[in-house]
Protein backbone atom coordinates (compact mmCIF):
# COMPACT_ATOMS: atom_id res chain seq x y z
CA UNK A 1 0.00 0.00 0.00
CA UNK A 2 1.25 3.63 -0.91
CA UNK A 3 2.79 5.45 1.86
CA UNK A 4 3.74 8.99 3.07
CA UNK A 5 7.40 8.72 3.74
CA UNK A 6 9.95 11.52 5.61
CA UNK A 7 13.22 12.02 6.39
CA UNK A 8 14.90 12.16 8.72
CA UNK A 9 13.07 10.59 11.46
CA UNK A 10 14.92 12.65 14.18
CA UNK A 11 17.01 15.86 13.15
CA UNK A 12 18.91 17.71 16.27
CA UNK A 13 20.24 21.33 15.43
CA UNK A 14 21.78 24.18 16.93
CA UNK A 15 19.29 27.23 17.35
CA UNK A 16 19.88 29.77 14.51
CA UNK A 17 20.77 26.86 12.05
CA UNK A 18 18.63 26.30 8.71
CA UNK A 19 17.03 22.73 8.73
CA UNK A 20 15.54 20.83 5.74
CA UNK A 21 12.72 18.06 6.26
CA UNK A 22 11.61 16.33 3.32
CA UNK A 23 8.66 14.39 2.52
CA UNK A 24 7.05 12.19 -0.07
CA UNK A 25 3.90 12.26 -0.74
CA UNK A 26 1.86 9.63 -2.57
CA UNK A 27 2.63 9.36 -5.95
CA UNK A 28 -0.55 10.22 -7.58
CA UNK A 29 -1.97 12.98 -5.00
CA UNK A 30 -2.48 16.56 -5.65
CA UNK A 31 -2.21 18.41 -2.32
CA UNK A 32 0.45 18.31 0.39
CA UNK A 33 0.45 19.40 3.94
CA UNK A 34 2.71 20.56 6.47
CA UNK A 35 1.47 19.86 9.93
CA UNK A 36 3.46 20.19 13.49
CA UNK A 37 2.87 18.82 17.20
CA UNK A 38 4.44 20.23 19.92
CA UNK A 39 4.78 17.55 22.70
CA UNK A 40 2.16 16.88 24.66
CA UNK A 41 0.04 19.41 22.50
CA UNK A 42 -2.59 19.33 19.60
CA UNK A 43 -1.47 18.86 15.41
CA UNK A 44 -1.34 21.96 14.51
CA UNK A 45 -1.64 23.23 10.82
CA UNK A 46 1.13 24.92 8.72
CA UNK A 47 0.42 25.28 5.47
CA UNK A 48 -1.10 23.30 2.37
CA UNK A 49 0.28 23.41 -0.78
CA UNK A 50 -0.93 22.74 -4.54
CA UNK A 51 0.13 23.29 -8.13
CA UNK A 52 3.73 24.63 -6.68
CA UNK A 53 2.09 27.19 -4.98
CA UNK A 54 0.66 27.87 -1.43
CA UNK A 55 -3.01 27.09 -1.29
CA UNK A 56 -3.54 28.04 2.71
CA UNK A 57 -1.21 28.61 5.93
CA UNK A 58 -1.50 29.52 9.49
CA UNK A 59 -0.29 32.22 11.51
CA UNK A 60 2.74 29.56 12.49
CA UNK A 61 3.71 29.82 9.13
CA UNK A 62 5.26 32.91 9.05
CA UNK A 63 8.70 33.77 7.14
CA UNK A 64 11.09 31.45 8.59
CA UNK A 65 9.06 28.40 7.11
CA UNK A 66 8.90 27.77 3.34
CA UNK A 67 8.04 24.87 1.41
CA UNK A 68 8.97 23.79 -1.96
CA UNK A 69 8.28 20.72 -4.24
CA UNK A 70 11.91 20.83 -5.80
CA UNK A 71 10.84 18.00 -8.29
CA UNK A 72 7.93 15.36 -8.93
CA UNK A 73 8.32 13.72 -5.60
CA UNK A 74 10.00 15.59 -2.77
CA UNK A 75 7.98 18.37 -0.89
CA UNK A 76 10.47 20.05 1.89
CA UNK A 77 9.74 22.09 4.52
CA UNK A 78 12.65 25.01 5.51
CA UNK A 79 12.82 26.56 8.76
CA UNK A 80 15.32 29.55 8.11
CA UNK A 81 16.76 30.09 11.32
CA UNK A 82 15.32 27.62 13.65
CA UNK A 83 14.23 28.37 17.38
CA UNK A 84 14.14 26.82 20.59
CA UNK A 85 10.09 26.81 20.15
CA UNK A 86 10.56 25.24 16.75
CA UNK A 87 11.37 21.97 18.65
CA UNK A 88 8.40 19.40 17.39
CA UNK A 89 7.14 16.75 15.63
CA UNK A 90 6.24 18.08 12.48
CA UNK A 91 4.12 15.73 9.76
CA UNK A 92 3.83 15.95 6.17
CA UNK A 93 0.77 14.80 4.25
CA UNK A 94 -0.97 14.47 1.00
CA UNK A 95 -4.22 13.84 -0.21
CA UNK A 96 -5.84 13.25 -3.68
CA UNK A 97 -8.29 16.10 -3.36
CA UNK A 98 -9.48 18.72 -1.21
CA UNK A 99 -10.06 18.67 1.97
CA UNK A 100 -13.65 19.85 1.24
CA UNK A 101 -14.09 16.60 -0.17
CA UNK A 102 -14.47 13.69 1.85
CA UNK A 103 -11.22 11.84 0.53
CA UNK A 104 -8.41 10.42 2.71
CA UNK A 105 -5.21 12.68 3.85
CA UNK A 106 -2.67 10.47 4.56
CA UNK A 107 0.32 11.64 7.00
CA UNK A 108 3.85 10.26 6.96
CA UNK A 109 5.23 8.72 10.02
CA UNK A 110 6.82 12.38 11.17
CA UNK A 111 10.23 13.88 11.46
CA UNK A 112 11.24 15.04 15.48
CA UNK A 113 12.85 18.47 15.55
CA UNK A 114 15.20 19.25 18.69
CA UNK A 115 16.40 22.83 18.64
CA UNK A 116 19.20 23.00 21.28
CA UNK B 1 -13.45 31.52 16.75
CA UNK B 2 -12.85 27.70 14.86
CA UNK B 3 -12.40 25.41 17.64
CA UNK B 4 -12.32 21.49 18.25
CA UNK B 5 -12.88 20.19 21.80
CA UNK B 6 -12.55 16.70 22.88
CA UNK B 7 -13.36 14.62 26.06
CA UNK B 8 -12.01 13.21 27.83
CA UNK B 9 -8.71 14.30 27.78
CA UNK B 10 -7.51 10.29 28.86
CA UNK B 11 -9.82 7.40 29.58
CA UNK B 12 -8.48 4.15 30.87
CA UNK B 13 -10.49 1.13 30.52
CA UNK B 14 -10.58 -3.09 31.08
CA UNK B 15 -9.74 -4.88 27.50
CA UNK B 16 -13.53 -5.77 25.74
CA UNK B 17 -14.94 -3.39 27.61
CA UNK B 18 -16.74 -0.30 25.27
CA UNK B 19 -16.06 3.27 25.38
CA UNK B 20 -17.62 6.75 24.25
CA UNK B 21 -15.22 9.76 23.08
CA UNK B 22 -16.82 12.99 22.34
CA UNK B 23 -15.81 15.93 20.33
CA UNK B 24 -17.48 19.44 20.14
CA UNK B 25 -16.69 21.51 17.83
CA UNK B 26 -17.47 25.65 16.46
CA UNK B 27 -16.11 25.65 12.81
CA UNK B 28 -17.97 26.95 10.58
CA UNK B 29 -19.18 26.33 7.62
CA UNK B 30 -18.89 22.81 8.11
CA UNK B 31 -17.69 20.75 5.31
CA UNK B 32 -16.42 17.73 7.29
CA UNK B 33 -15.14 15.77 10.50
CA UNK B 34 -12.65 13.34 10.70
CA UNK B 35 -11.83 10.48 13.77
CA UNK B 36 -7.98 9.75 13.55
CA UNK B 37 -6.36 7.35 15.40
CA UNK B 38 -2.71 8.59 16.28
CA UNK B 39 0.03 5.81 18.02
CA UNK B 40 2.71 7.41 20.15
CA UNK B 41 5.31 8.42 17.99
CA UNK B 42 3.40 7.76 14.67
CA UNK B 43 1.26 9.87 12.06
CA UNK B 44 -2.51 10.00 12.48
CA UNK B 45 -4.26 7.89 10.53
CA UNK B 46 -7.88 8.10 9.37
CA UNK B 47 -10.86 5.74 11.03
CA UNK B 48 -13.98 7.59 9.55
CA UNK B 49 -14.64 10.71 7.48
CA UNK B 50 -18.04 11.77 8.02
CA UNK B 51 -20.40 15.13 5.47
CA UNK B 52 -22.81 17.00 6.79
CA UNK B 53 -25.49 14.61 6.01
CA UNK B 54 -24.59 11.66 7.66
CA UNK B 55 -25.04 10.90 11.29
CA UNK B 56 -23.71 7.47 11.82
CA UNK B 57 -20.53 5.63 10.37
CA UNK B 58 -19.00 2.86 11.00
CA UNK B 59 -15.35 1.66 10.78
CA UNK B 60 -15.09 -2.41 12.13
CA UNK B 61 -15.26 -2.01 16.07
CA UNK B 62 -15.40 1.99 15.58
CA UNK B 63 -18.69 3.55 15.13
CA UNK B 64 -18.21 7.28 14.87
CA UNK B 65 -21.86 9.61 15.28
CA UNK B 66 -22.42 13.79 14.10
CA UNK B 67 -24.43 15.98 14.89
CA UNK B 68 -24.34 19.07 12.64
CA UNK B 69 -27.21 20.81 14.25
CA UNK B 70 -25.28 20.64 18.35
CA UNK B 71 -22.22 20.34 16.44
CA UNK B 72 -21.03 17.60 18.10
CA UNK B 73 -19.59 13.99 17.27
CA UNK B 74 -18.84 11.14 19.31
CA UNK B 75 -16.29 7.88 18.37
CA UNK B 76 -17.67 4.61 20.12
CA UNK B 77 -15.29 1.88 20.75
CA UNK B 78 -16.90 -1.60 21.36
CA UNK B 79 -14.98 -4.61 22.62
CA UNK B 80 -11.77 -2.80 22.97
CA UNK B 81 -8.51 -4.57 22.26
CA UNK B 82 -4.95 -3.95 23.93
CA UNK B 83 -4.11 -2.38 20.66
CA UNK B 84 -6.96 0.35 20.81
CA UNK B 85 -4.06 1.83 23.39
CA UNK B 86 -3.54 5.44 21.50
CA UNK B 87 -4.55 8.86 21.19
CA UNK B 88 -8.09 9.75 19.37
CA UNK B 89 -7.94 13.16 17.46
CA UNK B 90 -11.21 14.19 15.94
CA UNK B 91 -10.41 17.03 13.21
CA UNK B 92 -12.66 19.20 11.38
CA UNK B 93 -12.78 20.98 7.97
CA UNK B 94 -14.43 24.12 6.96
CA UNK B 95 -16.00 24.68 4.20
CA UNK B 96 -13.80 27.95 3.05
CA UNK B 97 -10.58 26.11 2.77
CA UNK B 98 -8.69 23.54 3.00
CA UNK B 99 -7.54 23.97 6.50
CA UNK B 100 -7.67 21.05 8.79
CA UNK B 101 -8.81 21.88 13.01
CA UNK B 102 -7.57 19.66 15.29
CA UNK B 103 -9.45 18.74 18.89
CA UNK B 104 -6.31 17.66 21.48
CA UNK B 105 -6.98 14.17 21.54
CA UNK B 106 -8.63 12.25 24.02
CA UNK B 107 -5.71 9.63 25.27
CA UNK B 108 -7.21 6.20 25.67
CA UNK B 109 -5.72 3.12 26.87
CA UNK B 110 -7.05 -0.47 27.27
CA UNK B 111 -5.90 -2.32 30.09
CA UNK B 112 -5.55 -6.50 30.91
Amino acid sequence: EPEVTQTPSHQVTQMGQEVILRCVPISNHLYFYWYRQILGQKVEFLVSFYNNEISEKSEIFDDQFSVERPDGSNFTLKIRSTKLEDSAMYFCASSEFRGLSSYEQYFGPGTRLTVT
Amino acid sequence: KNQVEQSPQSLIILEGKNCTLQCNYTVSPFSNLRWYKQDTGRGPVSLTIMTFSENTKSNGRYTATLDADTKQSSLHITASQLSDSASYICVVISNTGNQFYFGTGTSLTVIP
